[in-house]
């Protein structure tokens, strides 16, 4: 089963749209993460949340917004889709060690 | 410049050889991970280790901390260890984590 679900998997939007990236995490860890992987670059960090609040934010715009509604829920907001913001992107937790959920891969046209 | 470097960038080889891949960074780190990332994109870690050797299976890490650098050791390849493997460091480690990842080396084992 997996511990990380990423809803949904494959997502198309329209430029200028707002769409909600889901992350829900079965560890019970405290700490949760969003990164970013674009086409020829390494993943990078975007968000991370220790029991709910926003611990770090490298990302330089304001149209994303993570969300925590549960302890064990991260989901991320996008707004005002530009297609720059086509990538796969990754939802984590960690305790000791990180795990990575599956990923949700968006394309934006 | 670049905070985690990873080398080779790509490796061929035959079912059956060895694979040695680098990883060398450029601040401390508190935590060092290996990930694989199948050709479907989907992240699994491998091995944690910010010093010292470990074993899992044919996975052989080492890491040298004062030298910065970590290898990862797979015997024996099978062509379903192809995909690409992905070095990440953690500088700060606790509540405030955040991994930095190097650009990863795409292995392709052939049989």
């Amino acid at each position: 089963d997996p511990k990380i679900i990423q809803k949904p998997k494959y997502l198309v939007a329209v430029t200028g749209s707002e769409k909600i990236l889901i992350c829900e995490q079965y560890l019970g860890h405290n700490a949760m993460y969003w990164y970013r992987q674009s086409a020829k670059k390494p993943l990078e960090f975007m968000f991370s949340y220790s029991y709910q609040k926003l611990m770090d934010n490298q990302t330089a715009s304001s149209r994303f917004q993570p969300q925590s509604s549960k302890k064990n829920h991260l989901d991320l907001q996008i707004t005002a889709l530009k297609p720059d913001d086509s990538a796969t992107y990754f939802c984590a937790s960690s305790q000791d060690n990180y795990t990575f959920g599956s990923g949700t891969r968006l394309l934006v046209i | 410049g670049q905070q985690v470097q990873q080398s080779p960038s790509s490796l061929v080889l035959q079912e059956g050889e060895n694979a040695e891949l680098q990883c060398n960074f450029s601040s401390t780190a508190t935590q060092l991970q290996w990930f694989y990332q199948s050709p479907g994109g989907s992240l699994v870690s491998l091995l944690s280790n910010p010093s010292g050797t470990k074993h899992t299976g044919r996975l052989t890490s080492t890491t040298v901390t004062k030298e910065r650098r970590s290898s990862l050791h797979i015997s024996s390849s099978q062509t379903t260890d192809s995909g690409t493997y992905l070095c990440a460091i953690d500088r700060v480690g606790g509540s405030n984590a955040k991994l930095t990842f190097g650009k990863g080396t795409k292995l392709s084992v052939k049989s």
